[in-house]
Formats: C-alpha cells, structure tokens, sequence
C-alpha cells in the first residue's frame, strides 16, 4: 500500500523558519517525481514545488521562489521543504503528493498524504 | 501561467442526479493534460480523473470527464451519497502546475 506520512508542521513566527518531511513507503520511491501541495484554511489547493526521481530537477511557485527548498532522499525514500522567512500567507495545510511519472514538473498527483499543518503567526 | 476557472461555485443536487462541473483554462492545455480530484472535509484530494477522459484506478465508472483544449467537463452520471464534496481541476501540461478555485457538490 502507497504511504506518504508528513511531519514538520507547527506554529512559527513571521520570519522563521521550519523544515517538512514526507516518508515514503509501498512503492519505489526513486522512479517517481515528487511535490509539495498546500491548502490555506477554507481556501483551495496551490502547488507549491516539484522535483524529479533524481532530484536533479526542481520548480517552484513564485510565490515560494527564493524562500523554499524543495529536496529528496532517495536512501531514506523521504521528501523535504525547507521554508525561510515564512510569512503569514504561508499558513496552511501541506500536502506531500506522488506524481505518476518521472517529471518533476508535468504531475498528475495519484496519491496524497494526510497532510500537515504550518501557522505563521506571532 | 494558466488560470483554471471552475463553475459553478456551488452545485445543490439530490442522490440519484446527474452533476456537470466546468472547468475553463485561460488558454490551451497542453496535451490536455487536465485532472480532477474530489477532496472530502478534513481528507486529501483524490485523483478521478487524469489526461481530460481517463479514469484513476479504483474509480467508479459514474464519473466521467470530456473536453480539450480550454474547455473540460466532470459529468458524475448518478450522485451517490459519498460523492457530496469539493471537486478540483488541474492542469499539468505547463508550469507552473495550477488547480480551479473548486466546485462544491452539496446535497439539496
């Protein structure tokens, strides 16, 4: 069975910093491309950054440019996003989803995880 | 960037009905490559629909997506009482990746 279990989430103060992680398991991690999700309380879903099954290959929202990180782990099947100078648009629900290629950019997403909550507040 | 543009915003319907949801694009999907998820209160989104027509594995044969270029269609034949939830298109033909504002299907 195909899981995606998201952990990071938390409160934080405009600025700061916080890192996501997603753990991957029941398929082969590395053949897939990877993103990250996000939906805002009441709000719809916002792609937020992409990477390919390599990692060589990475997109973002330019909303998000020049603040998040997207990585992977391919030893660990795990994916990260590493937000800087959070602000409070940012507060939302963050979703690791599974693409159903190798893109890290031309994703269809066929399998979600749960999702984890980031609040920016002070 | 591709502005999707679903409608209506909000669909009354009673179980047995048939639903229409919208999907307009700002401009052509390439390969029409345009998907639809049902998201359910406090759950992720599901994948329904893939390549405009296709269904995702394990999706009843209820759903039904059409369309090509700007203009896509999500027809659910007979609502059941599981399928009361938001609706999502998405288009994945260009990046930035960008999703509708949704349709909301509640029961009359």
């Amino acid at each position: 069975e195909v899981q995606l279990l998201e952990s990071g989430g938390g409160l934080v103060q405009p600025g700061g910093s916080l890192r996501l992680s997603c753990a991957a398991s029941g398929f082969t991690f590395t053949s897939y491309g990877m993103s990250w999700v996000r939906q805002a309380p009441g709000k719809g879903l916002e792609w937020v950054s992409g990477i390919s099954d390599s990692g060589d290959s990475t997109y973002c929202a330019e909303s998000v440019k020049g603040r998040f990180t997207i990585s992977r782990d391919n030893s660990k099947n795990t994916l990260y996003l590493e937000m800087n100078s959070l602000r409070a648009e940012d507060t939302a629900v963050y979703y690791c989803a599974k693409g159903q290629s190798s893109s890290g950019r031309q994703q269809r997403f066929d399998c979600w995880g749960q999702g984890t909550l980031v609040t920016v507040s002070s | 960037e591709i502005v999707l543009t679903q409608s209506p915003g909000t669909l009354s319907l009673s179980p047995g009905e048939r639903a229409t949801l919208s999907c307009r694009a700002s401009q052509s999907v390439s390969s029409n490559y345009l998907a639809w998820y049902q998201q359910n209160p406090g759950q992720a989104p599901r994948l329904l629909i893939y390549v405009a027509s296709s269904r995702a594995t394990g999706i009843p044969d209820r759903f039904s997506g059409s369309g090509s270029g700007t203009e896509f269609t999500l027809t659910i034949s007979r609502l059941e009482p599981e399928d009361f939830a938001v609706y999502y298109c998405q288009q994945y033909g260009s990046s930035p990746l960008t999703f509708g504002g949704g349709t909301k299907v509640e029961i009359k």
